[in-house]
């Protein structure tokens, strides 16, 4: 199955500390999208194109990354940033890859 | 405001057929390419297949192209998934999804439950 490698798996921080989610892409995508899911509900664009804030999100949210590895980054955790991430790959093949995703909890 | 809402889930038999649908407002429809993402209990995010505007292309992940059908009527403002010869390992909440340079909008999902 296509599936990005995200790492770590799990984490958890603790307010303030700063927070770096990893995804291996594949070469054959072109945009780079994060999505947030919060349990019990569907998920949300939170990043999209490498380095845009979807509506709303708060700008301690950052996204960088070129080639095969991308970043989403929270300056300064808080409580309400617990949640599960994925990154998502557009327009390689197939036209959609999601990440195996990233639990983020509050330590 | 973009809503999409799915309906026709259930408790559907191993071998059985389903089709579910998405109802879209709040954006215009016919300019958008649409698909839909399932979600097994407890797993992560599976991407089914996409459609454009005029039903002209349709792609399918690889590994499930025989099993799903993706279809649109755009005077009704509804995108389509036909599932076939359902197994246990479908089972899963299906999420409508707009698609602009990946997903943009999901819907609330819909839970298909595979089972005797």
């Amino acid at each position: 199955d296509n599936v990005l490698p995200q790492s770590p798996t799990t984490m958890a921080a603790s307010p303030g500390e700063k927070v770096t989610i990893t995804c291996h892409a594949s070469s054959s995508g072109i945009y780079m999208n994060w999505h947030q899911q919060k349990s019990g509900t569907s998920p949300k664009l939170w990043i999209y194109d490498t380095s845009k804030l979807a509506s709303g999100v708060p700008d301690r949210f950052s996204g960088s990354g070129s080639g095969t590895s991308y970043f989403l980054t929270i300056n300064t955790m808080e409580t309400e940033d617990a949640a599960t991430y994925y990154c998502q790959q557009c327009c390689g093949t197939p036209p959609i890859t999601f990440g195996s995703g990233t639990k983020l909890e509050i330590k | 405001e973009v809503k999409l809402v799915e309906s026709g889930g259930g408790l559907v038999q191993p071998g059985r057929s389903l089709k579910l649908s998405c109802a879209a407002s709040g954006f215009s429809f016919n300019d958008y390419w649409m698909g839909w993402v399932r979600q097994a209990p407890g797993k992560g995010l599976e991407w089914i297949g996409e459609i454009n505007q005029d039903s002209s292309a349709i792609k399918y992940s690889p590994s499930l192209k025989d099993k799903f059908t993706i279809s649109r009527d755009n005077a009704q403002n509804t995108l389509y998934l036909q599932m076939s010869k359902l197994g246990s390992e479908d089972t899963a909440i299906y999420y409508c999804v707009r698609e602009e340079l990946g997903v943009d909008y999901w819907g609330q999902g819909v839970m298909v439950t595979v089972s005797s």
